[in-house]
């Protein structure tokens, strides 16, 4: 059975305070390895796909990497507006279902 | 930009009420699926479609049906609602042409009184 377990399960922050998010795996054959971000209320809004360990990912100030184990979204110079929860998820054999982990609450203060 | 619509973003039904919820995607893709999201829980799938009239169960599908007559609709089906089906419904379709991406839709919370 295929997991996922997401760390911490909440982060906060200040403005300019790099960090990372951890996400850890098991799974029979990765087919992938999924980032989403999830506001309030909304539905969670893709992120990246990595493949295959030694991967990243860079969108403005997230990068996400992946080894055989785990994956980390990194937060660099964070701002207010990355507050949100992260969701990490991991798709494995012949279909396409996603296991999600429970995510990390990120909140970014002024 | 691939485009996943749910009926309704609130609802609120009585127990044993039949609900039915629907999805739908503008992008001609083949798979589509029905999540709920629940606190502490995560996402959770309930039932997910890789074809039109072909369906398979996911982690959670008792209590649900689903119906996928067109390649581009997806409902949902609670035959007798209960309270502990109150929740977060999110619909997912899934693009495989380059990147595999399943696209999200903005949700529908359900309250079952």
């Amino acid at each position: 059975e295929d997991q996922v377990t997401q760390s911490p399960e909440a982060l906060r922050l200040q403005e300019g305070e790099s960090s990372s998010l951890n996400c850890s795996y098991t799974v029979s054959g990765l087919r992938g390895l999924f980032w989403y971000r999830q506001d309030p209320g909304k539905g969670p809004e893709f992120l990246f796909t990595l493949y295959s360990a030694g991967e990243e990912k860079e969108k403005e100030r997230l990068k996400a990497t992946l080894t055989k184990k785990e994956s980390f979204l990194h937060i660099t110079a964070p701002k207010p507006e990355d507050s949100a929860t992260y969701l990490c998820a991991v798709s494995g054999g012949s279909n396409y279902k996603l296991t999600f982990g429970k995510g990390t609450l990120l909140t970014v203060n002024p | 930009d691939v485009k996943v619509t749910q009926s309704s973003r609130y609802l609120v039904k009585r127990t044993g009420e039949k609900v039915f919820l629907e999805c739908v995607q503008d992008m001609d893709h083949e798979n589509m699926f029905w999540y709920r999201q629940d606190p502490g829980l995560g996402l959770r799938l309930i039932y997910f479609s890789y074809d039109v009239k072909m369906k398979e169960k996911g982690d959670i599908p008792e209590g649900y049906s689903v119906s996928r007559e067109k390649k581009e609709r997806f409902s949902l089906i609670l035959e007798s609602a209960s309270t502990n089906q109150t929740s977060m419904y999110l619909c997912a379709s899934l693009r495989l042409a380059g990147a595999e991406t399943q696209y999200f839709g903005p949700g529908t919370r359900l309250l079952v009184l």
